[in-house]
């Protein structure tokens, strides 16, 4: 059983640039949660989509950032004009899914390390 | 929104002592409280969870006790060894995302 997935593991970008990051979830996983990890810094919760639709992007930054999760294919944290503070550890996580009152634990993939020059 | 508080942020014990991280959470909806294990340049890993239902959970050498009166909850490594050491990050969840505290970077000496 794979587990969580994520491409590319590093990218590099100039400023102005787009930035484009996939996360696979692990099987029979419907929720992902994207999450950003600044050097020396814990993780920030950035977006918790499911299938078609996105639960709470309370942690988005308003401009420049957006994700998706299709019915088909990987969630996508797209990131457009970069600038360098963008440049971080973007984490993805999955969970199956969520039981009532309660909450269900989160595998991390290995993250997408990005750059921007 | 959720906000957690993680201490210490550096700890150093001998191997063969114990460690104790201590975290505090501010909304008492939350009732989902794991740990994660980070090496550098690594993934977290889960490597234990309570929910709010249980004051205390054992795995091994490692602990976690929950005190919902008092918003905190704690890590409890015993017979650290080497390889414990590593970036640990607390988390609380309601319904939706966790909310991290800011990690503790535990150093084991040989």
């Amino acid at each position: 059983n794979a587990g969580v997935m994520q491409n590319p593991r590093h990218l590099v970008r100039r400023r102005g640039q787009e930035a484009r990051l996939r996360c696979s979830p692990m099987k029979g996983h419907s929720h992902v949660y994207w999450y950003r990890q600044l050097p020396e810094e814990g993780l920030k919760f950035m977006v918790y989509l499911q299938k078609e639709n996105i639960i709470d992007e309370s942690g988005m930054p308003k401009e420049r950032f957006s994700a998706e999760f299709p019915k088909e294919g990987p969630s996508i944290l797209r990131i457009q004009q970069v600038v360098r503070g963008d440049s971080a550890a973007y984490f993805c996580a999955s969970s199956p899914r969520v039981r009532d009152d309660s909450y269900n634990e989160q595998f991390f993939g290995p993250g997408t390390r990005l750059t921007v020059l | 929104g959720e906000n957690v508080e993680q201490h210490p942020s550096t700890l150093s014990v001998q191997e063969g002592d114990s460690a104790v991280i201590k975290c505090t959470y501010s909304d008492s909806a939350s009732n989902y409280f794991p740990w994660y294990k980070q090496e550098l340049g690594k993934r977290p890993q889960l490597i234990i969870d309570i929910r709010s239902n249980v004051g205390e959970k054992k795995d091994q050498r490692i602990a976690v006790t929950l005190n919902k009166t008092a918003k905190h909850f704690s890590l409890h490594i015993t017979e650290t060894q080497p390889e414990d050491s590593a970036v640990y990050f607390c988390a609380a969840a309601g319904r939706r995302a966790l909310t991290f505290g800011s990690g503790t970077r535990l150093q084991v000496q040989p």
